[in-house]
């Protein structure tokens, strides 16, 4: 069984720091890497995509991939408040529409 | 623009009655999804649509089925509903096709059963 672990927090850091989040995955096949950004009471947001090994780049935003080691991160610069939400990881196999979600990890940026 | 919507937001429904959930969208898009999310358990697909006229079961699908009805809606039924369904039900639509895949989601629908 396709397996995605994320901790679940929840992540503290203060306003203006790096906040980073971790995720592993089990199939080693695997070839297309989310992270959503989840609001209480609402609904998945895409923020990345990630395909390849290495860092994407996106404002504040910059996701790493590393397939050898089956693991993907998201790092957040300069936190703001409005960032503390859960964040989910999700994880597509070779060939499949099937995503796996990881059950998230709940950021809290404090002021 | 409005994405994707589903209809309705909310639902309280008794042990045993049916109903179904709406989920419409305007992106375009070949592929839809039904998932489900409970507290604990994150979020779980339950039907998908690759494109219209094909639907495939997902990781929880017992209790429910689906209709692609065309391009735009993708509908999904509880013919008997039970207290072990009550969670938020998100639909969501795919950019790109297998493998890499983009998903985009709707706004949910809570549903309760009592």
């Amino acid at each position: 069984q396709k397996e995605v672990e994320q901790n679940s927090g929840p992540l503290s850091v203060p306003e203006g720091a790096i906040a980073s989040l971790n995720c592993t995955y089990s199939d080693r096949v695997s070839q297309s890497f989310f992270w959503y950004r989840q609001y209480s009471g609402k609904s998945p947001e895409l923020i990345m995509s990630i395909y390849s090994n290495g860092d994407k780049e996106d404002g504040r935003f910059t996701a790493q991939l590393n397939k050898a080691s089956q693991y993907v991160s998201l790092l957040i610069r300069d936190s703001q408040p409005s960032d503390s939400a859960t964040y989910l990881c999700a994880v597509n196999g070779a060939g499949s529409y099937q995503l796996t979600f990881g059950k998230g990890t709940k950021l809290s940026v404090i002021p | 623009n409005a994405g994707v919507t589903q209809t309705p937001k909310f639902q309280v429904l008794k042990t045993g009655q049916s109903m179904t959930l709406q989920c419409a969208q305007d992106m375009n898009h070949n592929s839809m999804y039904w998932y489900r999310q409970d507290p604990g358990m994150g979020l779980r697909l339950i039907y998908y649509s690759a494109s219209e006229g094909t639907t495939d079961k997902g990781e929880v699908p017992n209790g429910y089925n689906v209709s692609r009805l065309n391009k735009r809606e993708f509908s999904l039924r509880l013919e008997s509903a039970a207290p072990s369904q009550t969670s938020v039900y998100f639909c969501a639509t795919g950019a790109g096709g297998p493998s890499t895949d983009t998903q985009y989601f709707g706004p949910g629908t809570r549903l309760t059963v009592l």
